[in-house]
């Protein structure tokens, strides 16, 4: 079983200002880590995504975000926000397809955050 | 290389009316989904499949169908379609090297 939980339903910022959002997990099997981004009436684009290796995972647009397991956390962050950087984001988690038992790597989506940038 | 591609983007249904949601994907994925965006609510998963002849249900299965034939194609049947499912459908296809790709999105209302 897996489950996502954004904290935050609405996060706002100043232009310029650190960009943090939060993501918890959990998963029975390791856990594979992503955040999208959605603009209005867009489809999903993917950010970055975390799988094995280095923990600290960078991303497009200057996201990165880090896998900390202790923690069960994924949060996103961006040392600077800009204008274009207003969004709704979603975190979500899968098990991986070899070894993932019968998730079957299927994504769970967290609730998702909309981000508001203020100039 | 066209990746996933969902058809229609946008649809008005009638209570009770059946449609189809198809879904196609070019990259020979075995691994394809279903999934439904509603405001606040992120996107569950309606079915997936695992190969061509597998199908199975996911958290919100009621009210749709599916099938796969091939391994290209995956569509999205609404029986009889109720405003509740007035949503955004979007297909999903994942590699074996775990990335995932969706498709644009179709926006659905049922009136």
């Amino acid at each position: 079983a897996q489950s996502v939980t954004q904290l935050g339903s609405h996060v706002s910022v100043s232009e310029g200002a650190l960009v943090l959002l939060r993501c918890n997990y959990s998963s029975s099997v390791p856990p594979y880590l992503f955040w999208y981004v959605q603009y209005p009436n867009q489809g999903l684009q993917l950010l970055l995504k975390y799988t094995t290796g280095a923990t600290l995972v960078k991303g497009i647009n200057g996201f990165e975000a880090e896998f900390k397991k202790s923690e069960t956390s994924f949060h996103l962050t961006k040392p600077s926000a800009h204008m274009s950087d207003a969004a709704e984001y979603f975190c979500a988690v899968s098990g991986p397809l070899v070894g993932g038992g019968t998730s079957y790597g299927k994504l769970t989506f967290g609730q998702g955050t909309i981000l508001t940038v203020h100039p | 290389n066209a990746g996933v591609t969902q058809t229609p983007k946008f649809r008005i249904l009638k209570i009770g009316q059946s449609m189809t949601l198809q879904c196609t994907q070019d990259m020979n994925h075995n691994y394809m989904y279903w999934y439904r965006q509603d405001p606040g609510m992120g996107l569950k998963l309606i079915y997936y499949s695992v190969g061509a002849g597998i199908t199975d249900k996911g958290e919100v299965p009621n009210g749709y169908n599916v099938s796969r034939s091939t391994t290209e194609d995956f569509p999205l049947r609404l029986e009889l379609a109720a405003p509740s499912q007035t949503s955004v459908y979007f297909c999903a296809s994942r590699s074996s090297g775990n990335t995932i790709y969706f498709g644009e999105g179709s926006w659905l209302t049922v009136v």
